[in-house]
């Protein structure tokens, strides 16, 4: 399978733990992409990587939010000191590049805080 | 201000008929780009279509086409002959600019595509 891949799909947690998820792009994907959805809303633009740099960070970003991505592959979104409010699908997109637009995403990771 | 507008919570159609979801848009910026989603009850979002705001023609893959109006600013998306799977949620979207390309996306429209 070559298209984007996230882990785990699904996440319980209780309320102040830590939580991780990763990504892996599209192999040939440099731009990388996480969005959070809540229950009844389209996607919102949380992170972006070009390569190994963040370029853009969200608002909705807190402080208790962090994103990797190490040597421009695979990508890790942590959460730390999870709340409820924090429930919710993390989708993980890519895309190839300037002049490429499409971006194609994942699976989604499953968050429940409870 | 809403950038996407989605105005169809949920739509019906019978199968092997045709429909169309709106969506409207608001940028200041010339270049810009619409897209749209369809995510099924696994939740994964699957590109459907795109169509560049300098594009002459109207985007088309297969059943799906955009119809793309630049003064009216919308950008909806017909979907022809619709099959059973069809039925899902579907997602307008925008990028901006030609720079970082982070997509902002409609609150959605249900679709259900009946025998």
């Amino acid at each position: 399978d070559t298209g984007v891949s996230q882990d785990p799909r699904h996440k319980i947690t209780k309320r102040g733990q830590n939580v991780t998820f990763r990504c892996d792009p599209i192999s040939e994907h440099n731009r990388l992409y996480w969005y959070r959805q809540t229950l009844g809303q389209g996607p919102e633009f949380l992170t972006y990587f070009q390569n190994e740099a963040q370029l853009e960070k969200s608002r909705l970003l807190s402080n208790r939010f962090s994103a990797e991505r190490p040597k421009g592959s695979f990508s890790t979104l942590e959460i730390q000191r999870t709340e409820q409010g924090d429930s919710a699908m993390y989708l993980c997109a890519s895309s190839l590049g300037p002049q490429f637009y499409e971006q194609y995403f994942g699976p989604g990771t499953r968050l429940t805080v409870t | 201000a809403q950038k996407i507008t989605q105005t169809q919570p949920g739509m019906f159609v019978q199968e092997k008929e045709a429909v169309t979801l709106d969506c409207t848009y608001d940028t200041s910026d010339p270049s810009y780009g619409l897209f749209w989603y369809k995510q099924p009850s696994s939740g994964e979002m699957i590109f459907l279509i795109y169509q560049g705001s300098y594009d002459q023609q109207n985007a088309t893959e297969g059943r799906y086409s955009l119809n793309f109006q630049k003064a009216r600013k919308s950008a909806n998306l017909v979907i022809s002959a619709s099959q059973l799977g069809d039925s899902a949620m579907y997602f307008c979207a925008m990028r901006e600019g030609t720079g970082f390309q982070k997509l902002v996306f409609g609150t959605g429209t249900r679709l259900l595509v009946s025998p």
